[in-house]
């Protein structure tokens, strides 16, 4: 059981590049979710979806792109790269949202620099 | 809005000592779960521990141990006897549930708690 699974791990981007991050899960999940992690401010939501062909933007959605065609994929598109997306991204997924929520599961995270 | 500030940005102990990480958060939500995440230096974040608003028993895991307090709105993690293992990054965080909705699992994170253990 792989659980979520992020690819790729490390990628260095010139701006103005375009990219895609893969996410999958193999829990039969309904939620998922990207964030991003940068230093001295934690963990902050990108987007999110709550099953197949759904997709919401999160607290900071600006020049990130969603789709989640399969319920088991969730991808993350960058159109144009800017240095201020130099982060580690991390995706996610739960069961429900509501109250029989258990924890979200992580990836191992997506390390992308942007030059 | 819902907020979830640590305020401790890093902790530095000598092996063996106790320390506690403080979490305290703000939501208008009647309902929510608090979380603890760990992330050593490998990067991964790892699961500690949930707890829902309506349960305020301290809980404790092994040197493990977590005060909840509605009253403060805190949720303070305390190790007991802290290992050089025990470094790494922990956040606290939150998912509030909307009156009569759902929060969709969107969890808030406080900034993070560098810890470092020394031996």
């Amino acid at each position: 059981n792989a659980g979520v699974t992020q690819t790729p791990k490390f990628r260095v981007l010139k701006t103005g590049q375009s990219m895609t991050l893969l996410c999958a899960q193999d829990m039969n999940h309904e939620y998922m979710y990207w964030y991003r992690q940068d230093p001295g401010m934690g963990l902050r939501l990108i987007h999110y979806s709550v099953g197949e062909g759904t997709t919401a933007k999160g607290e900071v959605p600006d020049g990130y792109n969603v789709s989640r065609l399969k319920k088991q994929n969730f991808l993350l598109g960058l159109e144009s790269a800017a240095p201020s997306q130099t982060s580690v991204y991390f995706c996610a997924s739960s069961w429900t949202g509501g109250l029989m929520n258990t924890e979200a599961f992580f990836g191992q995270g997506t390390r992308l620099t942007v030059v | 809005a819902q907020k979830v500030t640590q305020a401790q940005t890093e902790i530095s102990v000598v092996e063996k000592e106790d320390v506690t990480l403080d979490c305290v958060y703000e939501t208008r939500d009647t309902t929510y779960y608090l979380f603890w995440y760990k992330q050593p230096p490998s990067g991964e974040l790892v699961f500690l521990i949930r707890r829902n608003s309506f349960d305020e028993q301290n809980e404790i895991s092994g040197r493990y141990s977590w005060n909840f307090q509605k009253s403060t709105s805190s949720f303070n993690f305390t190790i007991t006897a802290s290992q050089v293992v025990d470094s790494a990054v922990y956040f606290c965080a939150l998912i509030g549930l909307y009156a009569g909705g759902t929060s969709y699992g969107k969890l808030t994170f406080g900034q993070g708690t560098i810890l470092t253990v020394h031996p």
